[in-house]
């Protein structure tokens, strides 16, 4: 079963305007992690934002914020005011503990690719 | 340094030699990780190290692939007898813990190794 769906594989939105992109999840673990990344043509992975499974707030980090959604295992990121640069894939992944004193794993959705369009 | 720093950004190599890929981890970073991605794809898990040891090895895809870490510090992921198929980009990501939940256990990405086999 899938761990981190990502339904979306293309997204396309307007400069200036806000975006939503959808990530669900599915564990059994109470502690765990969800990220957000993003991956530019040029291919590095660029953290954007963290949600941990305690926490009682949204996270935000500038124009992004994540709708955390814990009884419906989402975590969707919106992205405000959106801008050319943000052109680029996306991708929701989620850090759970693979077994007590192991460490743990992150697994990444299929990603999502968005265009802003001038 | 500042970031995830991995060698070489880019290897051509000819089908059935070896190809060593070389990551350096944030300083003080302990968990390590291999990911794997092909063109247009996710990110495909391959090893994960906590310190020197590797309890999670399930993501190899064969006993081509091997990797090791010394002195907590860089790792180095080999392929012997490369395929057509291993050509994908190799990213290497850091973080400072393990925790599945716990905040500030961002994990950081190199800007991978992209490997292509002739």
């Amino acid at each position: 079963a899938q761990k981190i769906t990502q339904t979306q594989p293309g997204m396309f939105v307007q400069e200036k305007e806000a975006v939503t992109l959808d990530c669900t999840y599915d564990t059994s673990d109470p502690s765990y992690g969800l990220f957000w990344y993003k991956q530019p043509s040029s291919g590095e992975m660029i953290f954007l934002i963290y949600q941990g499974s305690y926490d009682q707030q949204n996270a935000t980090e500038g124009r992004y914020s994540l709708n955390f959604q814990k009884a419906r295992k989402s975590a969707n990121l919106v992205i405000s005011a959106s801008q050319l640069g943000d052109s680029a894939m996306y991708f929701c992944a989620m850090r759970e503990v693979i077994r007590k004193g192991s460490g743990s794993r992150l697994t990444f959705g299929e990603g999502t690719q968005l265009t802003v369009n001038p | 340094g500042a970031g995830v720093s991995q060698s070489p950004s880019n290897k051509v190599t000819e089908k059935g030699k070896d190809v060593e890929l070389r990551c350096d981890p944030i300083s003080g970073h302990t968990a390590l990780y291999w990911y794997r991605q092909s063109l247009g794809q996710g990110l495909e898990f391959l090893i994960y190290f906590q310190g020197n040891s590797a309890p999670d090895k399930s993501g190899l895809p064969s006993d081509r692939f091997s990797a090791e870490r010394t002195g907590g510090s860089v790792s180095t992921l080999t392929i012997q007898r490369t395929q057509q198929e291993d050509s994908a980009v190799y990213l290497c990501a850091s973080s400072s813990g393990t925790g599945g939940g716990q905040p500030g256990n961002t994990i950081y990405f190199g800007e991978g190794s992209w490997l292509t086999v002739v």
